[in-house]
Order: structure tokens, then C-alpha cells, then sequence
């Protein structure tokens, strides 16, 4: 398996404009979850689905940030409008249906808002 | 707040020797507990894990411990490779749900030749 894609790899856009990060899980995987990496904060759970659902979107920063699943292979975390402290890098990751928490991440797509 | 602590930004060791990272946690409610390891320009991957019903859990040159009473856990390594050099995270999850984990902010482990 490919394991989980994640795109674009590097994003880079001004303050003000629609980012919008993708993601394809491994096949077979129930769970997907979307991460942010920064300095400050280490890695932050921002939502998860499971079967296609949003199950907890507690860690959401704010309502510039929304997620979607439209099917078992896509998921897309959507920033509308970017602000430069959303720079960051977010990690997609996805696990099959089982009570261990073993997640398999992609590489990451690294934002820098200007 | 944070809940799982990783107090040591970076670890530098020789090759042959052993590798110990430190996580402290808070939650009482954590009770399974993961290691990832982390290159450059690369996503985290998975190490090792435990149960809170252990207290220790090998994996070849990986085992870690779990010191409840104290709320924390390590990793040893042993012996280092220079290709161990990576950022380590720590991980927790429980109260019914391990699919939400809490990261510690990660060790850089350099292990030199």
C-alpha cells in the first residue's frame, strides 16, 4: 500500500486567501485524523471521522478551519481566510477499526501564510 | 495545559550506548501510552506502545516502561545507532478512547558515530 498521501507537500499563500489541504488514507482505514505541528505547541489533534463522520472536532482552532469527508479515500481540512499564524505543518492520519492507537501519518503538508 | 511533557528538547548519545527519553503525563485518565519516531520532511511513525496493565514492553533494542504511580514512562534504546537520529514523541490516549491521542512535543535524539 501506498500509505496515507497527503497534498500539496509544501503550500505557501498570503494572508487572506483559502488554503485547502488534502488527504487519501490507506485503504481499508475507518479513522482519519488531522493534525497541526508548531514550535509552540507540538502535535495537535484537530478532528477525526470515523466511517466518514466527524466524531470530535474539539481541537478545531477556530470557525476559519473546517474539515470534510465526502467518501472512505478523501478528506480535505479547508482555511478560509489564512492567517500567518496558521503556519504550520498538518499531518493527516488514518488507522483501521481497532481499539489500538496505532496511526499511520503521512508526510505532511508544511504551510507558511504571509 | 499540557498534558504529556517531554522535558528534554534534545539527547545527544554515542553510538553503542543507551538512549533514554523521559514523558511525564497528568491525566489519570491516560491509560495506553505510544512512542512515534519522527525523520525530516517525513511523518511520525510508530515505535512502541503499552498498556497501563504493564509495566514494560520490549521490542528488539526498544523497551519502554511505565511508572503509573509516578505518571510517567521512558524509552530505552540500546544499543544507539546513528540512524536512530530522529525527534521522539510521546503519546497518550484512554478514558475510552484511544483514537485521541495527546502528543508530547518531542525529544531530538542525535546519536553520534
Amino acid at each position: 500500500d501506498a500509505g496515507v498521501i497527503q497534498s500539496p507537500r509544501h503550500e505557501v499563500t498570503e494572508m487572506g486567501q483559502e488554503v485547502t489541504l488534502r488527504c487519501k488514507p490507506i485503504s481499508g482505514h475507518d479513522y482519519l485524523f488531522w493534525y497541526r505541528q508548531t514550535m509552540m505547541r507540538g502535535l495537535e489533534l484537530l478532528i477525526y471521522f470515523n466511517n466518514n463522520v466527524p466524531i470530535d472536532d474539539s481541537g478545531m482552532p477556530e470557525d476559519r478551519f473546517s474539515a470534510k469527508m465526502p467518501n472512505a479515500s478523501f478528506s480535505t481540512l479547508k482555511i478560509q481566510p489564512s492567517e500567518p499564524r496558521d503556519s504550520a505543518v498538518y499531518f493527516c492520519a488514518s488507522i483501521p477499526g481497532s481499539p489500538l492507537g496505532e496511526q499511520y501519518f503521512g508526510p505532511g503538508t508544511r504551510l507558511t501564510v504571509t | 495545559d499540557q498534558q504529556v511533557k517531554q522535558n528534554s528538547p534534545s539527547l545527544s548519545v554515542q553510538e553503542g550506548r543507551i538512549s533514554i527519553l523521559n514523558c511525564d503525563y497528568t491525566n489519570s485518565m491516560f491509560d495506553y501510552f505510544l512512542w512515534y519516531k519522527k525523520y525530516p520532511a517525513e511523518g511520525p511513525t510508530f515505535l512502541i506502545s503499552i498498556s497501563s496493565i504493564k509495566d514494560k514492553n520490549e521490542d528488539g533494542r526498544f523497551t519502554v516502561f511505565l511508572n503509573k504511580s509516578a505518571k510517567h514512562l521512558s524509552l530505552h534504546i540500546v544499543p544507539s545507532q546513528p540512524g536512530d537520529s530522529a525527534v521522539y514523541f510521546c503519546a497518550a490516549g484512554g478514558g475510552g478512547s484511544n483514537y485521541k491521542l495527546t502528543f508530547g512535543k518531542g525529544t531530538l535524539l542525535t546519536v553520534n558515530p
